[in-house]
């Protein structure tokens, strides 16, 4: 099976970097995810990294270290709109089509 | 169009009732699936369709019943529900392909979802 655990809550004020952290403990890996959602809305992709490094999509940027088996989501030059969860999601070769999210990190922004 | 539309958007239904979600997408995803969330809970899987056959189901109670009539639609007939089973239903779709680098099955296009009450 697999487990990832990410940190309930950060604050942080507008114009910030923020970064929220991700581990996962999975019996296989093909990847993992990060999705936004804001309050009444649906997850949104944001980004996948299956390979170690970093990946950047705009103000986003996400980072996996495949021998620590972690990764992070790094949100730059914050705005209030970036207030919301943030679930980080783990494929594992065992589960083939399945996505597991972790319990999420309410991001709130503070003006 | 990249929209996964989901009808209704709010659903109250009694324990007695047989009421359907409808998801459709236009995007030729041929994975879709059907996620439960609670409030303050991440997406919990409960089916997967795979080129319209089913091909997982978490243990999910028979109360619930998915169906893909076609490679757009997929439909989730409520039966019996209880009151536990109120949460926000999730549809989502994928390519199966990797392709560029990238992995369908990691990048999930949601619906809107149907907030469902049962009393």
């Amino acid at each position: 099976g697999q487990s990832l655990e990410q940190p309930s809550e950060v604050t942080a004020v507008e114009g910030a970097i923020v970064q929220i952290n991700c581990t996962y403990q999975t019996s296989g890996f093909y990847g993992l995810s990060w999705y936004q959602q804001h309050d009444g809305g649906a997850p949104t992709f944001l980004s996948y990294n299956a390979l170690d490094g970093l990946e950047e999509t705009g103000r986003f940027s996400s980072f996996l270290s495949r021998s620590d088996s972690y990764g992070y989501l790094l949100l730059q030059e914050l705005q209030m709109k970036d207030s919301a969860s943030y679930f980080c999601a783990v494929r594992d070769q065992g589960s083939a089509r399945q996505l597991t999210f972790g319990s999420g990190t309410q991001l709130t922004v503070l003006p | 169009d990249t929209e996964v539309t989901q009808t209704p958007k709010h659903l109250v239904m009694g324990m007695t009732n047989k009421k359907s979600l409808k998801c459709e997408q236009h995007m030729g995803h041929r994975a879709m699936y059907w996620y439960k969330q609670k409030a303050k809970k991440p997406p919990e899987l409960m089916f997967v369709y795979s080129y319209e056959k089913l091909s997982i189901n978490e243990s999910v109670p028979s109360r619930f019943s998915p169906e893909c009539p076609n490679s757009s639609l997929l439909n989730l007939h409520l039966h019996a529900l209880q009151p536990e089973d109120s949460a926000l239903y999730l549809c989502a779709s994928s390519q199966l392909l990797q392709r560029e680098g990238r992995d369908g099955y990691n990048e999930q296009f949601f619906g809107p979802g149907t907030r469902l009450t049962v009393l």
